[in-house]
């Protein structure tokens, strides 16, 4: 099995409703982020979370995180068509080096 | 806004040949990776240099991968004898910290014939 596995694999939803998407991870973890992809391009950065926090803010952006499941949640509250895209999650291993371990990622459409 | 830049956008070669893609990272940034995504796919680390050496690798980064800083501002991925698996979109990431947000190029679309 692979690191940072999310689920829903696709999700599909009105403008204005929230979007939840979750993620787990297999080894012991420094933080976890989150990022979004627009159609094949680059990553952003949305929201990081560090494995001592239980829940993070940012703007429309709620994040969850419990390490004793290995889990994590994204919430996008009162969700925009321009929200549609592709949302990663990723974890920073807790290893001697820098390596970072990306999910399958969620797509995410928002109809207008 | 600082960003990160690669170079070329697409790339197409023939199986067998052998690719450099090339990345200018952040300037103050100090920790640099590389990862691939097969299209539709997740993304794949491959490896992280910091301080003019590699950091981390993952199974993916073997002997026909190399990395290297040749200046003060390229990184670059060499690939010495391209496979058609390679095909893949590789970007390149950069950071302050080594651990947290990174920044991400908007990614070379390597194309293997």
């Amino acid at each position: 099995s692979q690191q940072g596995e999310e689920d829903p694999q696709a999700l599909s939803i009105q403008e204005g409703e929230n979007a939840t998407m979750n993620c787990s991870y297999k080894t012991s973890i420094n933080n976890l982020q989150w990022y979004r992809q627009n159609s094949g391009r680059g990553l952003v950065h949305l929201i990081l979370i560090r494995s001592n926090e239980r829940e993070k803010h940012s703007g429309r952006l709620r994040v969850t995180l419990d390490t004793s499941k290995k889990s994590s949640s994204l919430l996008i509250t009162a969700s925009r068509a321009a929200d549609t895209a592709s949302y990663f999650c990723a974890t920073d291993q807790n290893t001697g080096g820098f390596k970072t371990i990306f999910g399958a990622g969620t797509r995410l459409f928002v109809k207008a | 806004e600082p960003e990160v830049t690669q170079t070329p956008s697409h790339q197409v070669t023939q199986m067998g040949q052998e690719v450099i893609l090339r990345c200018v990272p952040i300037s103050n940034h100090l920790y640099f990776y590389w990862y691939r995504q097969i299209l539709g796919q997740k993304v794949e680390f491959l490896v992280s240099f910091y301080n003019n050496e590699i950091s981390e690798k993952s199974e993916i980064f073997d002997d026909q991968f190399s990395v290297e800083r040749p200046d003060g501002s390229n990184f670059t991925l060499k690939i010495r004898s391209t496979k058609l698996e390679d095909s893949a979109m590789y970007f390149c990431a950069s950071n302050v910290a080594g651990r947290g947000e990174q920044f991400f190029g908007p990614g070379t679309r390597l194309t293997v014939l």
